[in-house]
C-alpha cells in the first residue's frame, strides 16, 4: 500500500497569510494527487486534482504542485472560511489511500 | 445538478450484514467513464476508499477487505449498493458515496452528504 503523510498535522494561521500544506507519499505517485477540504459537519469537497488542476467553483487562491513523492497545497492569502481539514488523496495504485489529514486553524 | 444521497439502517448489531444506498441525480451511471465509490470516515479520523464501479459495470475492491465487501448497481444507472457482512465495531464510521467523472481521473467531484453507521450490540 501506498503510505500518505501530511505535514503538519495542526497549522494555526492569521487572515492574509500564505499559507502550505505538504504530502508526501511512500513511493512515486506520477502527480495522481488530489486535495480534498472537509468542513466540520460536512462531507468533504474537491479543491483540486492531479496535483495542480482547480476544481471548478473553487477560489483562485488554492493551488497544487509537486511530482514524484512530494506535493504541495498552498493558500495565497487564508479567508475565514478556510478553516477546516485538508486531506491529500493518492490514485496511482488501485488502493486509493488518504493521508491523515491537516487541521488548518485561524490564529 | 450532480447530487448523491447515502442511505443506511443508522445503527446495526455485530456480525450482520451492513446494506447501503447511494441515490444520484443529475448524471447517469451508464455514461461511459462514470464512476461511483464508497468512501468511509470513522468519527475524527481519516477517509477510506473502500469500493467503486464503473459504467461498464466493473468493480473494484479495497484489498484489505474485498472478502467483506460487495459493491452492485441497479438497472437504471442511478443507484449504486454497498453490502459490508460480518461487521463488527470497527465497522462505525460515516459512510460517503462520491462520483468520479472518469474523463480525466477517478477524482471525486461530487459527494454524497454521508450516513453514519454505528455497530453496537
Amino acid at each position: 500500500d501506498i503510505q500518505m503523510t501530511q505535514s503538519p498535522s495542526f497549522l494555526s494561521a492569521s487572515v492574509g497569510e500564505r499559507v502550505t500544506l505538504s504530502c508526501r507519499a511512500s513511493q512515486n505517485i506520477n502527480k495522481y494527487l488530489d486535495w480534498y477540504q472537509q468542513k466540520l459537519g460536512e462531507a468533504p469537497k474537491l479543491l483540486i486534482y492531479n496535483t495542480n488542476n482547480l476544481h471548478t467553483g473553487i477560489p483562485s487562491r488554492f493551488s497544487g504542485s509537486g511530482s514524484g513523492t512530494d506535493y504541495t497545497l498552498t493558500i495565497s492569502s487564508l479567508q475565514p472560511e478556510d478553516v477546516a481539514t485538508y486531506f491529500c488523496l493518492q490514485r496511482n495504485s488501485w488502493l486509493y489511500t488518504f493521508g491523515a489529514g491537516t487541521k488548518l486553524e485561524l490564529k | 445538478q450532480v447530487t448523491l444521497k447515502e442511505s443506511g439502517p443508522g445503527m446495526l448489531q455485530p456480525s450482520k450484514t451492513l446494506s447501503l444506498t447511494c441515490s444520484f441525480s443529475g448524471f447517469s451511471l451508464s455514461t461511459s467513464g462514470m464512476v461511483v465509490s464508497w468512501i468511509r470516515q470513522p468519527s475524527g479520523k481519516s477517509l477510506e476508499w473502500l469500493a467503486a464501479i464503473d459504467w461498464d459495470g466493473d468493480k473494484y475492491y479495497n484489498p484489505s477487505l474485498k472478502s467483506r465487501l460487495t459493491v452492485s448497481k441497479d438497472t437504471s444507472n442511478t443507484q449504486v449498493f454497498l453490502k459490508i457482512t460480518s461487521v463488527d465495531i470497527a465497522d462505525t464510521a460515516t459512510y460517503y458515496c462520491a462520483r468520479s467523472p472518469g474523463s480525466s481521473g477517478w477524482y471525486f467531484d461530487f459527494w454524497g452528504p454521508g450516513t453514519m453507521v454505528t455497530v453496537s450490540s
